[in-house]
């Protein structure tokens, strides 16, 4: 069946480094491909999704894009705050055209100044 | 536009006795989706619903576990005799159709002593 993979955390970075989250995806057909981030004690919030390959996703400095040939969506920042300090999860829409969503287990990002 | 809200925040229950999550959608929303979140994992699909019915409960327990979502008031997931590996993050996530973004409330975090 479909699945997600993600790289294991904790990561840990000063502030201003680059960022890199590496996420695999198995999946039938042409899912969508979404990065979620939890902060401490929150829900999720949708970071960024792209819907079809090469297209990226870019939402608050972060990019991710769309790789069929890899079946991978990294997840990508120039230069990390201590405010980006939290879990990232990488998601795909399984088949059924709705918001059924597989979630890899998650990477929890530390960003120290 | 109240986001989706959750309650209770944090649940605690003895084994054996029984556990009412509930979710109030966004304004507008008709369709919900629960997840569960296991320490250290992501978050795994359990059912979606939309007012009055349920569409896909392929991933909710086979015993003790109910979901509904009537045409007034919130929906709510019931776990029946609760045991200690019921603990966790219970996410409810909204959308105003199916294939729209979902929006996730804050989580329920549910532990049985």
């Amino acid at each position: 069946g479909n699945s997600v993979t993600q790289m294991e955390g904790p990561v840990t970075l000063s502030e201003e480094a680059f960022l890199t989250i590496n996420c695999t995806y198995t999946a039938t057909g042409y899912p969508s491909l979404f990065w979620y981030v939890q902060y401490p004690g929150e829900g999720l919030q949708l970071l960024l999704k792209a819907t079809k390959a090469d297209d990226k996703g870019s939402n608050k400095g972060f990019e991710a894009t769309y790789r069929k040939e890899t079946t991978s969506f990294h997840l990508e920042k120039g230069s990390v705050q201590v405010s980006d300090s939290a879990v990232y999860f990488c998601a795909l829409s399984d088949s059924g055209g709705y918001n059924k969503l597989i979630f890899g287990a998650g990477t929890r990002l530390a960003v120290h100044p | 536009n109240a986001g989706v809200m959750q309650n209770p925040r944090h649940l605690v229950r003895r084994r054996g006795q029984e556990a009412r999550l509930r979710c109030s959608p966004m304004k507008g929303h008709s369709h919900v989706y629960w997840y569960r979140q296991l320490p250290e994992e992501g978050l795994k699909f359990m059912v979606y619903l939309q007012k009055e019915n349920i569409i896909d409960e392929s991933g909710m327990p086979k015993e003790r576990f109910s979901a509904e979502f009537p045409k007034e008031g919130p929906s709510i997931l019931r776990i029946q005799q609760v045991v200690r590996g019921d603990s966790a993050a219970y996410f409810c996530a909204s959308s105003p159709r199916g294939w729209t973004e979902a929006f996730f409330g804050q989580g329920t975090r549910l532990t049985v002593v």
